[in-house]
């Protein structure tokens, strides 16, 4: 079985500063990995996904995550946080074949201060 | 770009009726699921229709739950009974199958409150 862990329910960040948010995976098959991100009271958006290609994958809205294998990890990364990136994020793993269900982390909420 | 659509988006209901959710997934999509996200908390896997049959589900879609694709273009859920820990935001996500999940989409979410 897959699962992902999320290190840090809350992050906290100067609006231009670096945002590191960290999620380590468990998968015995090669895994697929994503982050979404929920805005309050809405649903989850993607913003990234790692399906085997390139293992530095960008995003939308300047977001990137690199796959290390070696570290079982899958941070998520963004140059310069914006006060629109307070959110909440979800780390989340699934695997090729199967019926393509998705495990999500337990979320990392992400406060931008000015 | 296509969407998932669900209605409602808030539904409130009385502790021991039944709710349907509703779903619209993107036309050429095959597999569907239902997911849970009770408030602060993480969002879980329910279960996964593919071929007009449940593929897989979690041990939280036990027997008061139950889906159906009645029409070839809507997807839902039904709770028989509702308790007050049903109370959660539930998502409709679909998606083609192939190994890239290619589209793999979820919708905007109904929050379901049982009182």
């Amino acid at each position: 079985a897959q699962s992902v862990t999320q290190l840090g329910s809350h992050v906290s960040v100067s609006e231009g500063a670096l945002v590191l948010l960290r999620c380590n995976y468990s998968s015995s098959v090669p895994p697929y990995l994503f982050w979404y991100v929920q805005y309050p009271n809405q649903g989850l958006q993607l913003l990234l996904k790692y399906t085997s290609a390139a293992t530095l994958v960008k995003g939308i809205n300047g977001f990137e995550a690199e796959f290390k294998k070696s570290e079982t990890s899958f941070h998520l990364t963004k140059p310069s946080a914006h006060m629109s990136d307070a959110a909440e994020y979800f780390c989340a793993v699934s695997v090729q074949g199967g019926y393509q269900k998705v495990t999500f982390g337990t979320g990392t909420k992400l406060q931008v201060i000015p | 770009e296509p969407e998932v659509t669900q209605t409602p988006s808030h539904q409130v209901t009385q502790m021991g009726q039944e709710v349907i959710l509703r779903c619209v997934p993107i036309s050429n999509h095959l597999y569907f699921y239902w997911y849970r996200q009770i408030l602060g908390q993480k969002v879980e896997f329910l279960v996964s229709f593919y071929n007009n049959e449940i593929s897989e589900k979690s041990e939280i879609f036990d027997d008061q739950f139950s889906v159906e694709r009645p029409d070839g273009s809507n997807f839902t859920l039904k709770i028989r009974s509702t308790k007050l820990e049903d109370s959660a935001m539930y998502f409709c996500a679909s998606s083609n199958s192939g190994p890239l999940m290619r589209g793999y989409t979820f919708g905007s979410g109904t929050r379901l409150t049982v009182v």
